[in-house]
């Protein structure tokens, strides 16, 4: 039973337009939202944060969104740029219970098109 | 910055071979992770520790153990590797805050 959804396994977004990535959840107890930046070779390095009690994250050139009713988030950058070219991950946890454990999407992979 | 290591970037065994994986971490973080990622499968957690000589299985533990003596260091042992434990792993450390933190990965190829 897969808790943590991405459902497109691939985009392709022209350079300087805006990427939207998907992650859909099951689980309503999840209240700590990561995602994840992951080119080849290398491990996944962290990209950006939200917790429940917010719907919306912004660092930079990356925003993550929260709809806790739809069970649903996205993350969007804004430019897109070719070095964003990547494998991206969301990641969903019940912090509060202390399981220390993240559940992690399919990934969906990023090609920026110059 | 916190530093997570891994033994190798990549290695090559034979099927039947006994594997390890070492992880050290320079935080001071008490939880540990091992994760497996597969294309089309995302990460799979596969053993945690969240203190020394704690193990805890992940969703995939088959044909892995773990082992964990100092706060710093979490090896995955594989006892007797097979062509389907190809694959990328990667180790991971959870602080205070919530965000976890990845080593570069290991490419282990099982011939």
């Amino acid at each position: 039973d897969q808790q943590v959804k991405q459902n497109s396994p691939s985009l392709s977004v022209q350079e300087g337009r805006i990427s939207i990535l998907n992650c859909d959840y099951t689980n309503s107890m999840f209240d700590y939202f990561l995602w994840y930046k992951k080119y080849p070779a290398e491990g996944p390095t962290f990209l950006i944060s939200i917790s429940s009690i917010k719907d919306k994250n912004e660092d930079g050139r990356f925003t993550v969104f929260l709809n806790k009713s739809a069970k649903h988030l996205s993350l969007h950058i804004v430019p897109s740029q070719p070095g964003d070219s990547a494998v991206y991950f969301c990641a969903a946890s019940d912090v509060t219970s202390g399981t220390y454990k993240y559940i992690f999407g399919t990934g969906t992979r990023l090609k920026v098109l110059a | 910055d916190v530093k997570v290591t891994q033994s190798s970037r990549y290695l090559v065994k034979r099927t039947g071979e006994k594997v390890f994986l070492e992880c050290v971490q320079d935080m001071d973080h008490e939880n540990m992770f091992w994760y497996r990622q597969d294309p089309g499968l995302g990460l799979r957690l596969i053993y945690f520790s969240y203190d020394v000589k704690m193990k805890e299985k992940g969703d995939i533990p088959e044909g892995y153990s773990v082992s964990r003596e100092k706060k710093e260091r979490f090896s995955l042992i594989l006892e007797s590797a097979s062509t389907n434990q190809t694959s990328m792993y990667l180790c991971a450390t959870w602080g205070n805050s919530y965000e976890q933190y990845f080593g570069p990965g290991t490419r282990l190829t099982v011939t």
